[in-house]
C-alpha cells in the first residue's frame, strides 16, 4: 500500500497563474480533505469529501477549488495563484467521519512569485 | 471543536519520559482527545485518541482526567527520533474536521 501520494512534491507559479494538485488513496477511503500549513502554524481545512462526486468548504476555501470524479483522487485547483497561497498542502483521507484516524499524504511545498 | 492550548516547546533528553498536558476547558460531550505528531517536512500522523481515564498504545499513553478540562500525552523513554510536533486536538465524534492549534515543539537531546 502507497498510502496517501501527493503531486507535485514541489513547485513554482508566478501570480495569476494556474494549476491543480492531486492527491490519491489506496486505501478505499470515503472521506479525503485538503489542509494547508504556513510557517510555524498547524493545519487549516480547504475543503473536504465526504465521498465520490461530493465536495465541501472547510476553514479556508477562498480562492481555491476542488473535485473528486473518482473515489481514490481528490484534486485541489487554484484558478489564479496569489502570494498568500504559497503553502504546504497536505491531502488526507480517512475510512469514517469524524474520530477516526486522518492519514496524511507527504506535503506539496508551493512557492508564488 | 474544542479550543486546546498547549506548551509552545519543549526540551528533553534521550531516554526521559515528556509530558505534554494540553487544555481544553470548552471540550463538548461527544469530542474526543486527539494527538497527531508531525516530522519536518511530513504530513502529521495519527498518535493516540482517548475519552476519558487512561489509554495506552504502543507508542504513547493518553491520561485524561474525570472532568475532561485537560489531558497529557506521556512519552515514554524517548529518542532522537521523537523530536516533533505534537498537536493536541479535541475531535468530534461525528464531525469532519480536524481543527489543528500550534501544536508543542518537542526536542529530544543527547
Amino acid at each position: 500500500n502507497a498510502g496517501v501520494t501527493q503531486t507535485p512534491k514541489f513547485r513554482v507559479l508566478k501570480t495569476g497563474q494556474s494549476m491543480t494538485l492531486l492527491c490519491a488513496q489506496d486505501m478505499n477511503h470515503e472521506y479525503m480533505y485538503w489542509y494547508r500549513q504556513d510557517p510555524g502554524m498547524g493545519l487549516r481545512l480547504i475543503h473536504y469529501s465526504v465521498g465520490e462526486g461530493t465536495t465541501a468548504k472547510g476553514e479556508v476555501p477562498d480562492g481555491y477549488n476542488v473535485s473528486r470524479l473518482k473515489k481514490q483522487n481528490f484534486l485541489l485547483g487554484l484558478e489564479s495563484a496569489a502570494p498568500s497561497q504559497t503553502s504546504v498542502y497536505f491531502c488526507a483521507s480517512s475510512r469514517l467521519a469524524g474520530r477516526d484516524e486522518q492519514y496524511f499524504g507527504p506535503g506539496t511545498r508551493l512557492t508564488v512569485t | 471543536l474544542a479550543k486546546t492550548t498547549q506548551p509552545i516547546s519543549m526540551d528533553s533528553y534521550e531516554g526521559q519520559e515528556v509530558n505534554i498536558t494540553c487544555s481544553h476547558n470548552n471540550i463538548a460531550t461527544n469530542d474526543y482527545i486527539t494527538w497527531y505528531q508531525q516530522f519536518p517536512s511530513q504530513g502529521p500522523r495519527f498518535i493516540i485518541q482517548g475519552y476519558k481515564t487512561k489509554v495506552t498504545n504502543e507508542v504513547a499513553s493518553l491520561f485524561i482526567p474525570a472532568d475532561r478540562k485537560s489531558s497529557t500525552l506521556s512519552l515514554p523513554r524517548v529518542s532522537l527520533s521523537d523530536t516533533a510536533v505534537y498537536y493536541c486536538l479535541g475531535v468530534q465524534a461525528a464531525g469532519n474536521k480536524l481543527t489543528f492549534g500550534g501544536g508543542t515543539r518537542v526536542l529530544v537531546k543527547p
